[in-house]
């Protein structure tokens, strides 16, 4: 059972451009969403990360967009850079004292063409 | 500060063998927890330890063990290694007093079993 469904699985965008992700979950009890940035070789790093109280998280070009009621979340890559290219991770967990069991998605790679 | 550091590296050990993955978690973090990355599963929770205790398990075979040490390392290890069990394997520390901040991820140990 995947409680965290990403997609796409790629995606190629140009310099400058927009990178959407998407995420949607099942389990009504997660109230932490972060989002992991992955280049080869390294362990992921996080990239930002939103609580249900808010909609909306915006740090430098990236932003994550969470809508509740549709058990929905995203991540909005502003001005994508050829540095960006990476393997993006959404996750959640139950915030139950420990943040230990975080749920991944499968992943999207990112390319970005100069 | 430094930051999560995992040994070895890379191992290749052969079906019916046993392995032991060692993980230093970045000073004064008192939470780590494992994960498997595999192409097929993604990131998947393998356990959590917060001051020597086992705080949260994923849904892996109990070949699949831990421990935590009073400095907060912490140890994995597999036991009858399986061709399924090739994989990268994360560690993560978390701080805080409960240990549920932010995780950092150390770079992986690359198990492959031949």
């Amino acid at each position: 059972q995947q409680q965290v469904k990403q997609s796409p699985q790629s995606l190629i965008v140009q310099k400058g451009g927009i990178s959407i992700i998407n995420c949607a979950y099942e389990n009504t009890a997660f109230d932490y969403f972060p989002w992991y940035q992955q280049f080869p070789g390294k362990g992921p790093a996080l990239l930002i990360a939103i609580r249900p109280d808010v909609s909306e998280k915006k740090e430098g070009r990236f932003t994550i967009s969470f809508n509740k009621s549709a058990k929905q979340f995203s991540l909005h890559i502003m001005d994508s850079q050829p540095g960006d290219s990476a393997t993006y991770f959404c996750a959640a967990s139950k915030d139950g004292g420990s943040q230990g069991n975080l749920i991944f998605g499968k992943g999207t790679k990112l390319s970005v063409k100069p | 500060k430094a930051g999560v550091t995992q040994t070895p590296r890379y191992l290749i050990k052969t079906r019916g063998q046993q392995v032991t993955l060692s993980c230093s978690p970045i000073s004064g973090h008192r939470s780590v927890s494992w994960y498997q990355q595999t192409p097929g599963q993604g990131l998947q929770f393998l356990f959590e330890y917060f001051s020597e205790t086992q705080r949260n398990k994923g849904n892996f075979p109990g070949r699949f063990s831990g421990r935590q040490f009073s400095n907060s390392r912490s140890e994995m290890n597999v036991s009858t290694l399986e061709l399924g069990d090739s994989a990268l394997y994360l560690c993560a520390s978390s701080g805080g007093r409960s240990g549920t901040d932010t995780q950092y991820f150390g770079p992986g140990t690359r198990l492959t079993v031949l």
